[in-house]
């Protein structure tokens, strides 16, 4: 069964910086691109940035581009988000997500969601 | 980028009926499209991709259509268990995007 277990979001104040994990089981970790997908608050859902399997290509939002960068180790099966330069709007529940890996960038496996807040 | 818009932002139904959800893209994605269901405090679970295909485990009353530009997700009897968000994602081309999500409420 696959089981995605993100950790360390929390409240910070803005122009901090975060590091997202998100640990994985369940699959060959290093088959599949993974993603981080966030949520504001009473808000739909928002793609952030995918990684490739291997690690080597990478896609985000223009949203974050330039403050966020999304990496991967696969000897330890666990992927991350370094978020600089945090802002209110940043604010919102992240989720990583495992492609479905057969049709495209579609999301079969989320974790539970990590909850950060940018707030003075 | 792609912008996906949802209809209706609100539906009301009670257990039985049959709801259908629209979702239209602001350009053709060839049917490169998944549906998700998300209930409050829950992550989203995929329901459908490539517009119609259900996905493993995913009951048989919840069925996709569509081309081109405009979709569709029907629940054709609508269970105590399906009211929740409903949300649908292009995968044609970056930025990925979503819908604005499709709340299903109990009339």
């Amino acid at each position: 069964e696959v089981h995605l277990l993100e950790s360390g979001g929390g409240l910070v104040q803005p122009g901090a910086s975060l590091r997202l994990s998100c640990a994985a089981s369940g699959f060959t970790f290093s088959d599949y691109r993974m993603t981080w997908v966030r949520q504001a608050p009473g808000k739909g859902l928002e793609w952030v940035s995918t990684i490739s399997g291997s690690g080597d290509t990478s896609y985000s939002a223009d949203a974050v581009k330039a403050r966020f960068t999304i990496s991967r180790d696969n000897s330890k099966n666990t992927l991350y988000l370094q978020m600089n330069s945090l802002r209110p709007e940043d604010t919102a529940i992240y989720y990583c997500a495992k492609e479905e890996g057969i049709v495209g960038v579609v999301f079969d496996s989320w974790g539970q969601g990590n909850l950060v807040s940018v707030s003075s | 980028d792609i912008q996906m818009t949802q209809s209706p932002s609100f539906l009301a139904a009670s257990v039985g009926d049959r709801v259908t959800i629209t979702c239209r893209a602001s350009q053709g994605i060839a049917n490169s499209l998944a549906w998700y269901q998300q209930k409050p405090g829950e992550a989203p679970k995929l329901l459908l991709s490539t517009a119609s295909r259900l996905h493993s485990g995913v009951p048989y009353r919840f069925s996709g259509r569509g081309s081109g530009t405009d979709y569709t997700l029907t629940i054709s009897s609508l269970q105590p268990e399906d009211f929740a968000t409903y949300s649908c994602q292009q995968y044609y081309s970056t930025p990925w995007t979503f819908g604005q999500g499709t709340k299903v409420e109990i009339k």
